[in-house]
Order: C-alpha cells, then structure tokens, then sequence
C-alpha cells in the first residue's frame, strides 16, 4: 500500500541554523509529491510539489526540496531558518489506485525554533 | 479573494449524536475533498466531491457521509458519535479533481465528542 514516512515527529533548530525535514514515500508509480505546512489553528498550505523534470524543486518562503528516486526520499530543506518557520510539516504523495486518486500524508514533523 | 471557510470552527457533541460539518470552496473551485486529522492517525481521506458526484472514498464506516451542492458548497454529517470521532475535520478544494493539482484548505471544524 502506498505509504508516507516521515521519520521526525519533532525537531528543534535554532533561528538561523539550516532545517531539512526527512520524507520516505512508497509508491509503485511515479510519485507526484508534496510539501504542506501547518500553522497552529490553521489549514494547511502547499509549499511546494514535483511531479517529473528537475528533481530539486523550490518552493514558498525559501524552502526547497529534493527528489531522490534511488531513494525513495523527499526532503525539505531550507538554508536558514527563521521563527515564523515554527510550524508542522506534511508530506504527501497523490496516489491512484483502483481508478481512485488520494493524498496521502505523513504523520507529520513538528519543528520548534529557539532564538 | 475568500479562502475556503469551514463552519462551525468547533463543536462539542455527546456520543450517540450526529453531526453537520460545512464547507464553502473558493469561488470557481468544484472539487471539494475531507479530511480528518487526529494526533494517532495524522492526516486521513475521507471523501472527495467534484460536481455534486462523490468522485472517491477513504476507510471510513458508513456512519461518515457527505455532499455537495450545485454551488459547489460540500457538507459532511457523521451520524452515531464515537468518542473516537474527535478530530480537526478539514476541507480543501481545487479547480478540478486532477492529480497533482494544488488543494487550498480551510482552518477546519474542531470536533469534540464527549
């Protein structure tokens, strides 16, 4: 079945200091993947998504992230982070299966930034 | 341009009760899709509407049930409350069901079963 993996339920960074959040999918197909962000009390946003061509993909609020099928990896990254960055991450891949298309989502990272 | 607006922002219900959850997409979006999202279990499917016709469904028990209206405004109603029904209940929508394409999500309906 297909499958997100999101190995960090939390990770503290330091305002300033470099973020990459970890993301495993297990999926037959070409995946198309993504990044959500949720803000407490709030729905979650895309940040960015990669469907095929070039496999470092930038998106919103200076994160990118990498597309490494070898390893079956999607991760966000980000060179200098920034309080506002506090959030929850999301992976997900939009799969089909049955003639049925869902997202499915990783549990989810929490990241806190000290000062 | 209004976002995606989910009423009410939060509920308190008493198991055995049913529930109403509604959901107004951004103006010109027809695809409206569910989701619940529990500390446990994350982000999961519930069901996805696109042109008043339920396009595809999660795992859910007969109990969730949804739909969407010609205005392209969707509701979902869970009948029979469990206390495991508790949930941040979100809703997102999109131009079309196409794969890949950006979902816009509402701050969803906090659901409290007691």
């Amino acid at each position: 079945a297909q499958s997100v993996t999101q190995p960090d339920i939390h990770i503290t960074v330091s305002e300033g200091a470099s973020l990459e959040l970890r993301c495993n999918y297990s999926y037959g197909a070409t995946p198309y993947l993504f990044w959500y962000v949720q803000s407490p009390g709030q729905g979650l946003q895309l940040l960015l998504k990669y469907f095929s061509g070039d496999t470092l993909v930038q998106g919103i609020k200076g994160f990118e992230a990498e597309f490494k099928r070898s390893q079956s990896s999607f991760n966000l990254r980000k060179p200098s982070v920034h309080w506002s960055d506090a959030a929850e991450y999301f992976c997900a891949v939009d799969t089909i299966q049955g003639g049925s298309e869902k997202l499915v989502f990783g549990k989810g990272t929490k990241l806190t930034v000290n000062p | 341009k209004a976002g995606v607006t989910q009423t009410p922002r939060y509920l308190i219900k008493t198991r055995g009760q049913q529930v109403t959850l509604s959901c107004s997409p951004i103006s010109g979006h027809r695809s409206v899709s569910w989701y619940q999202q529990t500390p446990g279990q994350g982000l999961q499917f519930l069901f996805e509407y696109f042109s008043e016709t339920q396009r595809n469904k999660g795992n859910f028990p007969g109990r969730f049930s949804g739909r969407q209206f010609s205005n392209s405004r969707s509701e979902m109603n869970v009948s029979t409350l469990e206390l495991g029904d508790s949930a941040l209940y979100l809703c997102a929508s999109s131009w079309a069901p196409s794969r890949g394409e950006k979902l816009f999500f509402g701050s969803g309906t906090q659901l409290s079963v007691l």
